[in-house]
């Protein structure tokens, strides 16, 4: 139970347009989901929490206005990445509490912007 | 503000040999969760383990065991008898508080682990 399903899972795109990620909690109500950022070989980096239904939180450093939030509902948040460039380009993963102290992961979105 | 490092960027280790991931972590925070996954090339995140700030028992899960030495911060996960399907990459991370409302993971940085047959 508490699966949280990431969707695309690739996506590549031009310099210039927006790409949108989703996750989706499919048996379960998540309130809350944090999203995440990896660089290659590296470790995840929190970029924002969301919680349903108000603003999301997003991390010291990282653009507003370039990654915008939405967690509409209690079963879907998603990541706009805006104007993507290359650097943009990286892994994506969001992440749901679940079972009062454990948390379950998307499977991941991985953005090549060229 | 809580930080997590991982001293190890690779370790090898022979099949069927134990190996011993470290992890340390620093927090002000009395309640707290200590969590291991394991990456591999795919990318997602699997989770191994899971030790609470006041659980006395070091967690066991199947062929791994956190040995969790409180007073020296220190969490570092051991999986017995490896096999080639452990080569990936293994996140330490915690969760301040005594449960997840709210409350995100911080990763550290990762140990690459080879499994030479």
């Amino acid at each position: 139970g508490a699966v949280v399903s990431q969707h695309p899972s690739r996506v590549i795109c031009k310099s210039g347009t927006s790409v949108k990620i989703e996750c989706r909690s499919l048996d379960f109500q998540a309130t809350t989901m944090f999203w995440y950022r990896q660089f290659p070989k590296k470790s995840l980096m929190l970029m924002a929490t969301s919680n349903e239904g108000s603003k999301a939180t997003y991390e010291q450093g990282v653009e507003k206005d370039k990654f915008l939030i939405n967690h509409a509902s209690l079963t879907l948040s998603t990541l706009t990445v805006t104007s993507a460039h290359p650097e943009d380009s990286s892994f994506y993963i969001c992440s749901a509490p679940k079972g009062g102290y454990g948390y379950t992961f998307g499977s991941g979105t991985r953005l090549t912007v060229v | 503000a809580q930080k997590i490092t991982q001293t190890q960027p690779g370790m090898f280790v022979q099949e069927k040999e134990a190996v011993t991931l470290d992890c340390t972590y620093d927090t002000s925070d009395q309640s707290y969760g200590l969590f291991w996954y394991k990456q591999p090339s795919s990318g997602e995140m699997i989770f191994l383990i899971y030790q609470g700030s006041y659980d006395e028992q070091n967690a066991t899960e199947g062929r791994y065991s956190l040995n969790f030495q409180k007073a020296r911060k220190s969490a570092n996960l051991v999986i017995s008898a490896s096999q080639l399907g452990d080569s990936a990459m293994y996140f330490c991370a915690m969760r301040d508080g005594n449960n997840n409302a709210g409350n995100m993971l911080t990763f550290g940085g990762g140990t690459r682990l080879m499994v030479k047959p």
